[in-house]
């Protein structure tokens, strides 16, 4: 079965600093999904990646998507305190009947 | 409304009952998608309707489980003698086009499932 593994799993940093979160899957795919949820709330999409190399920015987020390694990552620069939430990647199987998500990373970002 | 709704909204019931839950997706979508969401945890995937149909029931947990699609629309998820395993939070999804596609999902707020 697919396996989608996000690291850290938790993140604690402070406002103005960057850091990146990491997305690895198990089998091959060209696509990939980020979405954001905020605590009691359901999920929003951030980015879709769909080929090999892209790169998508948002504000502060940027996503990108190496389907040869089979990583994604989604960078947050100069973080602010509204961007505290948990953050999921997902993909999905090869026929596209299956959905795979991440166990998702909480970041907190202090004041 | 403009985005998709589940209902209700919280569910609480005795263990052995039987649990329907409605997802409305948004106007026009063609795909919907089920998700189970356990405490803290992350989503597993249940099930996906293309049109009417879904192409692989595989994700469902249990023959316990059943879900359904009519008119291109509505979808209803049936828990049948509900354990105590399935309480979470159950959300419903729709995108425009088949997943092959690439497009992103839109969640409705979900439904809280409570089995006592």
């Amino acid at each position: 079965e697919l396996k989608v593994e996000q690291n850290p799993l938790f993140l604690s940093m402070q406002e103005g600093k960057n850091y990146t979160i990491y997305c690895n899957y198990s089998t091959t795919s060209d696509r990939l999904y980020w979405y954001r949820q905020d605590p009691g709330k359901s999920l929003e999409s951030l980015f879709v990646l769909l080929s090999n190399g892209a790169v998508k920015q948002e504000g502060r987020l940027m996503a990108s998507l190496d389907t040869k390694a089979r990583l994604s990552t989604l960078h947050i620069t100069a973080a602010v305190h509204d961007l505290s939430a948990t953050y999921f990647c997902a993909v999905d199987s090869y026929n596209f009947n299956k959905f795979y998500f991440g166990s998702g990373t909480k970041l907190n970002v202090k004041p | 409304g403009a985005g998709v709704s589940q209902s209700p909204s919280n569910k609480v019931t005795e263990k052995g009952k039987d649990v329907e839950l409605r997802c409305d997706p948004i106007s026009g979508h063609t795909a919907l998608y089920w998700y189970r969401q356990s405490l803290g945890q992350g989503l597993e995937f249940l099930i996906y309707f293309q049109g009417n149909s879904a192409p692989d029931k595989s994700g469902l947990p249990s023959d316990r489980f059943s879900a359904e699609r009519t008119g291109g629309s509505v979808s209803t998820l049936t828990i049948q003698r509900t354990q105590q395993e399935d309480s979470a939070v159950y959300l419903c999804a729709s995108s425009l086009q088949a997943p092959r596609v690439g497009q992103p999902q839109h969640f409705g707020d979900g439904t809280r499932l409570s089995i006592l």
